[in-house]
This record gives structure tokens, sequence and C-alpha cells, in this order.
């Protein structure tokens, strides 16, 4: 079964670095998604992704964050400058379709420590 | 009100149990509702989609009550196995379609 493929698997980092998150969605997948779960709380909509263009955010997507499918496989979120609350685990979702019952099919997640 | 409000339990329950979970959400106008499963520290993963007709997925049976805003699952004859965080979610409604509220999860440990 095809799967959505994330990287690295963890991330330590310092305040105020920026990182990458990497992610390759499924291959004939159009749609895509970044989620955060802050450790013991529920998971959280970051923003949507189509057509190379953002769809959708959320107030916790503020201008540190940014997204782009570089090479029409990866898709990866970037934050600027990293704070001790963006300590979280990311994780990508694709779907080939909008349809709202289209179920999203994750990646394994990136756990993103911020020191 | 939270969107998605679901008892974060734990369920603590003996193998062959019967156990079931609730959720409500605030969304009226919420389209499509689902079950994830979330073992610790891994990704979600879709249990079932629950439609307004009710439906079964061998020992995983999903309800939904659309006036009450309240979505269920019931698992029948619990394995071990089953010992996971059980997410509710519900998509919103937004421009990509897709934009899923989760709640904040049941724990269940299944015992033997």
């Amino acid at each position: 079964e095809p799967e959505v493929t994330q990287t690295p698997s963890h991330q330590v980092t310092q305040m105020g670095q920026e990182v990458i998150l990497r992610c390759v969605p499924i291959s004939n997948h159009l749609y895509f998604y970044w989620y955060r779960q802050i450790l013991g709380q529920k998971v959280e909509f970051l923003v949507s992704f189509y057509n190379n263009e953002i769809s959708e955010k959320s107030e916790i997507f503020d201008d540190q964050f940014s997204v782009e499918r570089p090479d029409g496989s990866n898709f990866t979120l970037k934050i600027r400058s990293t704070k001790l609350e963006d300590s979280a685990m990311y994780f990508c979702a694709s779907t080939g379709k909008a349809s709202y019952n289209s179920p999203l099919h994750f990646g394994n997640g990136t756990r993103l420590t911020v020191t | 009100r939270k969107e998605v409000e679901q008892d974060p339990g734990p369920f603590n329950v003996p193998e062959g149990a019967t156990v079931a979970f609730n959720c409500t959400y605030s969304n009226s106008a919420s389209q499509s509702f689902f079950w994830y499963r979330q073992d610790c520290r891994k990704e979600p993963k879709l249990l079932m989609s629950v439609y307004s007709s009710g439906n079964e997925d061998g020992r995983f049976t999903a309800q939904l009550n659309r006036a009450s805003q309240y979505i269920s699952l019931l698992i029948r004859d619990s394995k071990l196995s089953d010992s996971a965080t059980y997410l509710c979610v519900v998509n919103s409604i937004g421009n990509a379609g897709n934009m899923l509220t989760f709640g904040g999860g049941t724990r269940l440990m299944v015992k033997p």
C-alpha cells in the first residue's frame, strides 16, 4: 500500500534556528496538508495546499511558517525562527480528492524538539 | 465550547468486553465524520468513516446522530491490540474540503 513518508523522524534544533520538515506524499495525490500535535494534546490543522498554493491555513500558521512543493514530489514545511512552543509532532497528509468524505493518509510524523 | 469533544478516558476493559465511545461536535454544518486510531507517538490511522445510517466494519460499529451532533463508536469483543487512542474527527467546511478537526481522543486500554 502506498505511503506518505516524512523525514527526518526526529529533529532537534535550537530556538531561533530555521528547520525544514520534508514529506513525500502518495504519488497520485493532489491535496497536501500539515498537521501538528503537541505532546499530550490534540492533532491540529496547520495548512492545506493544492495546485501549488495554500488553500486554507489556521491561526497557528503565522508568517514564521511556509510550505513549498519544490519539485513535484516533495512537500516541505519550513519554520523560519523556531520557538520552544513549536516543539511537537508534525504530520504530513495527502489525499487524491478534496471531497468531504475522502480520508487523509498521514505520514509517520517528524518529532521536532526545540531547545 | 470545544469543536469536537470526547471523554479522554482511559477506559480500562478486559479482553472480550464491549466498549463504547462518544463524541459531540459543535459545527452543525459539518459534512463528514471519521474515527481514527492513534497508537502512542504514531500517526493517526483511519479506522472508519461514519455514515448517517450507521455502519459496521467487523467488530466496530459507528453511529451518527446529526440532530444531536453526536457520534459513537462501539467495539465488540475487544482485543489487546485494540489498546490505543481513538480520535473522533469531523470535516470542517473549508476551501480544500478536508480541513479535519480532531477531538482530543479517548484512550482505551484492553487488559488480559
